[in-house]
C-alpha cells in the first residue's frame, strides 16, 4: 500500500495570505489527523476527520480549518497567515482499530 | 500543558552503547506509543504498550510502562548511527484514541 502523501512538501507564503495543504491517507484509512510541529511547541494536535466529519479539534484559532472528502483525502486551510504559523504540518491516518498513526512526510510552511 | 514529557531533551552516545529515554504523563491512558522522527520528516510508529502491560520488546527496542508513576521508558540496545533521530512518546489520554498527545521528544545522536 502507498503511504500517506502530503503535498506540497515546501511552501513559502507572506503574512496575510492563505494556504491550503493536502493529505491523501493510506488506502482504506478513514481517519485523518493534522498536527503542527514547531521547535518551541512540539507537536500540537489541530483536528481529526473521520468519514468527512470533524471528530476532534485542538486548541487552535478559527483561522485553521479543514475538511475531508468522500475518498478520505483531507485538506487543511490556514487563512490570514501569521509569522508564527511557520511550522511543519503533519498529516496522519489510521484505520482498523485505529491505535497507530501513520504519518506523511509533512509540509514545511514558511511565512515571511 | 502537554500530556507527555520526555527526558532527557537530548542524548548523545557512542555506537554500540544503549540509549534510554523516559516519558512521563499526567492522566489515565489506554496505551502509550513511541514514535521516531528523522530530521524534518514524518513520524514512524515504533511500539505500543497497553496500560495493562509492564514491558514489551521489539527487536532492539524495550519499552516499560509504570502506570502507578505515570511513566514509560524506551531502551534502544546496541545503538547504531542510523538510530540518530528524535523520539516521541504519545498517549491517547484515555479517550479511546480519538486524540493523541505527544511529548516534546528526545533528540538522540549516536556517534560513530
Amino acid at each position: 500500500k502507498a503511504g500517506v502523501t502530503q503535498t506540497p512538501r515546501y511552501l513559502i507564503k507572506t503574512r496575510g495570505q492563505q494556504v491550503t495543504l493536502s493529505c491523501s491517507p493510506i488506502s482504506g484509512h478513514r481517519s485523518v489527523s493534522w498536527y503542527q510541529q514547531t521547535p518551541g511547541q512540539g507537536l500540537q494536535f489541530l483536528f481529526e476527520y473521520f468519514s468527512e466529519t470533524q471528530r476532534n479539534k485542538g486548541n487552535f484559532p478559527g483561522r485553521f480549518s479543514g475538511r475531508q472528502f468522500s475518498n478520505s483525502r483531507s485538506e487543511m486551510n490556514v487563512s490570514t497567515l501569521e509569522l508564527g504559523d511557520s511550522a511543519l504540518y503533519l498529516c496522519a491516518s489510521r484505520g482498523g482499530n485505529g491505535e497507530k498513526l501513520f504519518f506523511g512526510s509533512g509540509t514545511q510552511l514558511s511565512v515571511l | 500543558s502537554q500530556q507527555g514529557e520526555e527526558d532527557p531533551q537530548a542524548l548523545s552516545i557512542q555506537e554500540g552503547e544503549n540509549a534510554t529515554m523516559n516519558c512521563s504523563y499526567k492522566t489515565s491512558i489506554n496505551n502509550l506509543q513511541w514514535y521516531r522522527q528523522n530530521s524534518g520528516r514524518g513520524l514512524v510508529h515504533l511500539i505500543l504498550i497497553r496500560s495493562n502491560e509492564r514491558e514489551k520488546h521489539s527487536g532492539r527496542l524495550r519499552v516499560t510502562l509504570d502506570t502507578s508513576k505515570k511513566s514509560s521508558s524506551l531502551l534502544i540496545t546496541a545503538s547504531r548511527a542510523a538510530d540518530t533521530a528524535s523520539y516521541f512518546c504519545a498517549t491517547d489520554a484515555n479517550n479511546y484514541g480519538q486524540n493523541f498527545v505527544f511529548g516534546p521528544g528526545t533528540r538522540l545522536s549516536v556517534l560513530p
